[in-house]
């Protein structure tokens, strides 16, 4: 089964408009990270946000949000007053606190934001 | 910040040959390291995890003869893929992780483009 779902495989937005990627996991481990990433076409990710399933408490950071719902298992992120320089992929990925599995990652299919001028 | 780099960033080679793909910490002990696949317009695929000093642990359906790693010291794995066809050509991205009771975050290397001819 898969881990990490991000069933928005493309998203289109002008310049200006808020947006939010959606990220729904499953796990059976009580302890476990969620985090986002950020691909540009040039192909390296970029770190955007850790977060422990202990620590529901939602986070902003700029224009970047992410709420995340224990009780829906979800982890969403929303960007705020969208920019062209935005036009990424966003992978949401997993993390269990496993050390049988050294902790590996599990990523989501990735969601493709394209921001309009 | 934790800085992973990858030689080369890209490489093209002809069907048949081997190609060597390092990644190296920069800055701290990485204790494990994994290497993934991402094919055009696809998520990230884990291939195996590897800790150093130790023999690597392949994901299900990834050829072992096929894609040889080898972490020898703390600060540098390589992943060689034996007798490349076109059908190995992919992106390659490594990542790596420093102490087990880190935040179960993994610093991701740049990415290396292989296309075989």
């Amino acid at each position: 089964a898969q881990k990490v779902t991000q069933a928005q495989t493309e998203i289109s937005v002008v310049e200006k408009e808020d947006v939010t990627l959606d990220c729904v996991y499953e796990t059976r481990d009580t302890t476990y990270y969620l985090f986002w990433y950020k691909q540009p076409p040039s192909g390296e990710l970029v770190f955007l946000i850790r977060r422990n399933s202990f620590d529901e408490q939602n986070e902003i950071s700029g224009r970047y949000s992410w709420n995340f719902q224990k009780s829906t298992s979800s982890f969403n992120f929303t960007i705020t007053a969208s920019q062209v320089v935005d036009s990424a992929v966003y992978f949401c990925a997993l993390s269990e606190f496993s050390r049988d599995n050294f902790n590996k990652f599990y990523f989501g299919s990735g969601t493709k934001l394209n921001v309009k001028p | 910040g934790a800085v992973v780099s990858q030689h080369p960033s890209w490489v093209i080679c002809k069907s048949g040959t081997s190609v060597k793909i390092e990644c190296r910490s920069l800055d701290f002990q990485a204790t494990t390291m994994f290497w993934y696949r991402q094919f055009p317009k696809k998520s990230l695929m884990l291939m195996a995890t590897s800790n150093e000093g130790s023999k690597a642990t392949y994901e299900q359906g990834v050829e072992k003869d096929k894609f040889l790693i080898n972490h020898a010291s703390l600060t540098l794995s390589t992943l060689t893929v034996t007798s490349a066809h076109p059908e190995d050509s992919s992106f390659y991205i490594c990542s790596a992780r420093d102490t087990p009771t880190s935040n179960n975050e993994q610093f991701f290397g740049p990415g290396t483009r292989l296309t075989v001819l």
